[in-house]
């Protein structure tokens, strides 16, 4: 158990339809990450969260993508208008507590977009 | 930016055989992680080890930050260690953007 929750585990959509994924660390973390992954493919970063605030974002995070931490805690990614090449796996990941810099990844959702 | 380059590529093994993974990056890193990704998809952290020696059981693994490599050492290989192992780095002090390689696919026959 890496303490990482996401919800939900897959996700089947129309083009064109909006989505959104939750990523609830067990318990608060500074950090945490959302990751990309096409098949085959290692992980892309997309965004990052230090307590609220989302520090950093990709250029891969187009403007019909957007995330949130609103209390620190659990955190949302939401695409709007999804395309055939959103289909991937969205992973969420934290740091393991404030001293050290490993990060620990949930099980993912498999967004599919038809 | 920073590349990760991961061999072999793809790596069939009989059940108890030993390998080594290799990760090679192109600049300086302050975070060096191997993960092993199930048939699942589930990312396991293995290790966090950006520069030294560790060991987990039959796994334990090295990065030469100097000369910026990475070794991941399998022992006695098991069928549940099929999937794929990744490399991922970040140069910097502060975000730990892991950037990763592209994997090493791992299948172990008994």
């Amino acid at each position: 158990d890496t303490g990482v929750s996401q919800d939900p585990r897959h996700k089947i959509t129309k083009r064109g339809q909006n989505v959104t994924f939750r990523c609830d660390p067990i318990s608060e973390h500074n950090r945490l990450y959302w990751y990309r992954q096409t098949l085959g493919q290692g992980p892309e970063f997309l965004t990052y969260f230090q307590n609220e605030a989302q520090l950093e974002k990709s250029r891969l995070l187009s403007d019909r993508f957007s995330a949130e931490r609103p209390k620190g805690s659990f955190s949302t990614l939401e695409i709007q208008r999804t395309e055939q090449g959103d289909s991937a796996m969205y992973l969420c990941a934290k740091t393991g507590d404030l001293y050290t810099d490993t990060q620990y990844f949930g099980p993912g959702t498999r967004l599919t977009v038809l | 930016g920073i590349q990760v380059e991961q061999s072999p590529p793809d790596l069939i093994l009989q059940e108890g055989a030993n390998s080594t993974l290799r990760c090679n990056f192109s600049d300086s890193v302050n975070n060096l992680q191997w993960f092993h990704q199930n048939p699942w998809g589930q990312l396991i952290n293995l290790f966090y080890i950006p520069s030294g020696t560790k060991q987990n059981g039959r796994l334990s693994a090295t990065t030469v930050a100097t000369e910026r490599y990475s070794l991941l050492y399998i022992s006695s290989s098991q069928t549940t260690d099929s999937g794929v192992y990744f490399c991922a780095v970040d140069r910097s002090y502060n975000t730990d953007k892991l950037i990763f390689g592209t994997g090493t696919r791992l299948q172990v026959f008994p």
